[in-house]
C-alpha cells in the first residue's frame, strides 16, 4: 500500500519569499508523483507531476519539484511567492493509473 | 483542454431525499472517473472508482446502497446520495483519467448541505 505525508499542516510565508512545501511518501512499487492546488471552495487544479525521466519537474505558476528516490520525497518549492499562491497544497501518489493517495494537505498563507 | 463540469455546484436538502451529483468529461472520454469527498480542512477521501459499463469499486467504508454511481457513458458519471443525512454533508468531488497522461483531471466540486 502507498502513503503520503505531509509533515506541515500550515507555511505562513511573506510574499517574495521562498517557499517549500515538504512531501514524503511510502510505496514498496514505483508510483508516479502529482503536486495538486485547491482554492477555497473549488477543484483541484495540477501543478506537477512526475511519471518518469528528469527528476527536477517544473510545472505551472513557477512552482517545481525534485524527485528523491533515496529520500523518498517530492518536495514543492517555488523561489518568490505571490498573495495569489495562498491556498491548500495536496501531494499525491498513484500507481499507474490507479487511484490517487492524498497527503492532509498544507495550508500555504501568504502574507504582504 | 481535459475540462471536467459538476452539476450543480452547490445543492441543499431536506433529510431524508435522495441528491443526483453530475459529473461531465467536456472534451475527452473518460472510461474511468473517481468520486471524491472531502469535508473542512482536510485531505480528499476516495469514495468509489467508477468505470464505464461496469459496476463502481467502492472504497472500505462506503456504503454502496447510500451513494449509488452510474457510469452510463464515456462523458458521465452521477452519484446519488439516497436518503439522505446531515453527516453526508460535505464537498464532493469528480475526476476523470486522461488516457496516456496518468492523470487525473478534477471537477470544480459540489457543496451539499442536507438540512
Amino acid at each position: 500500500a502507498q502513503s503520503v505525508t505531509q509533515l506541515d499542516s500550515q507555511v505562513p510565508v511573506f510574499e517574495e519569499a521562498p517557499v517549500e512545501l515538504r512531501c514524503n511518501y511510502s510505496s514498496s512499487v514505483s508510483v508516479y508523483l502529482f503536486w495538486y492546488v485547491q482554492y477555497p471552495n473549488q477543484g483541484l487544479q495540477l501543478l506537477l507531476k512526475y511519471l518518469s525521466g528528469s527528476t527536477l519537474v517544473k510545472g505551472i505558476n513557477g512552482f517545481e519539484a525534485e524527485f528523491n528516490k533515496s529520500q523518498t520525497s517530492f518536495h514543492l518549492r517555488k523561489p518568490s511567492v505571490h498573495i495569489s499562491d495562498t491556498a491548500e497544497y495536496f501531494c499525491a501518489v498513484s500507481v499507474g493509473t490507479d487511484k490517487l493517495i492524498f497527503g492532509t494537505g498544507t495550508r500555504l498563507q501568504v502574507f504582504p | 483542454g481535459a475540462v471536467v463540469s459538476q452539476h450543480p455546484s452547490r445543492v441543499i436538502c431536506k433529510s431524508g431525499t435522495s441528491v443526483k451529483i453530475e459529473c461531465r468529461s467536456l472534451d475527452f472520454q473518460a472510461t474511468t472517473m473517481f468520486w471524491y469527498r472531502q469535508f473542512p480542512k482536510q485531505s480528499l477521501m476516495l469514495m468509489a472508482t467508477s468505470n464505464e459499463g461496469s459496476k463502481a469499486t467502492y472504497e472500505q467504508g462506503v456504503e454502496k446502497d447510500k451513494f449509488l454511481i452510474n457510469h452510463a457513458s464515456l462523458t458521465l458519471s452521477t452519484l446519488t446520495v439516497t436518503s439522505a443525512h446531515p453527516e453526508d454533508s460535505s464537498f464532493y468531488i469528480c475526476s476523470a483519467l486522461g488516457h496516456a497522461t496518468y492523470e487525473q483531471y478534477f471537477g470544480p466540486g459540489t457543496r451539499l448541505t442536507v438540512t
